[in-house]
């Protein structure tokens, strides 16, 4: 089972910011949260990961709690592409016997 | 370019036959891995390969089989004993198991009539 949740779906204007939203209490120590993305028919594209602290990349930021209970994705200037379904995923990095778990994700609708 | 291709895009095959999907990478990875994803649903592992030679189940293996004999092959074989084999089946491979980010294929739309 997946150990996240997610809102099934969000809108966002086009231009401004997605803020996706991903809870993961019972995180354990040693998990990282990482964000994939599937635009329709496609397969999953990696976005970023993190344990802790918050990261950037080119794509997103990801912002992590203090308690890393819970995450957010942002995409600062959302475009019609960025229409996707959004995964949120927790695992150890390092972990031969644990996979990625898929859950339904976050239907992102980037609006004109 | 280096990555991962999965052959045909589409498929079509009479229900009680079996068929393989295609799973090829030029990124010298390792592990590879075998997800099945129906309508509005996340991904389900069917099988997973550490290194050549070696695969483990996932979580949904009946009706399934695969092989790794090659570094850069994972073909998917779905068997007549899979229940529901209608599906999108995504292929991906991680420099090695469990590590880091997964790299997708584009997938195989599967359709059984």
């Amino acid at each position: 089972d997946a150990k996240t949740t997610q809102p099934p779906s969000m809108d966002c204007a086009e231009g401004r910011a997605a803020n996706l939203p991903c809870n993961h209490s019972t995180i354990s120590g040693n998990e990282y949260v990482y964000w994939y993305r599937q635009i329709h028919s496609q397969g999953p594209q990696y976005i970023i990961h993190g344990l802790k602290n918050n990261e950037t990349n080119e794509m997103a930021s990801l912002i992590i709690t203090e308690d890393r209970k819970s995450s957010t994705l942002i995409l600062p200037h959302a475009t019609l592409r960025d229409t996707a379904v959004y995964y949120c995923i927790v695992r150890v990095y390092d972990n031969y016997g644990q996979n990625f778990v898929f859950g339904p994700g976050t239907r992102l609708s980037v609006l004109p | 370019d280096g990555g991962i291709t999965q052959s045909p895009k589409y498929l079509f095959r009479k229900e009680g036959q079996n068929v393989t999907l295609s799973c090829e990478q030029n990124l010298n990875h390792d592990a590879m891995y075998w997800y099945r994803q129906d309508p509005g649903q996340g991904l389900r592992l069917i099988y997973y390969s550490q290194i050549v030679n070696d695969f483990q189940k996932g979580d949904i293996a009946e009706g399934y089989s695969v092989s790794r004999e090659k570094k850069e092959s994972f073909p998917l074989t779905v068997t007549s004993a899979q229940k529901n084999p209608t599906a999108f089946y995504l292929c991906a491979s991680s420099m090695r198991a469990g590590t880091g980010e997964q790299f997708f294929g584009p997938g195989t739309r599967l359709t059984v009539l």
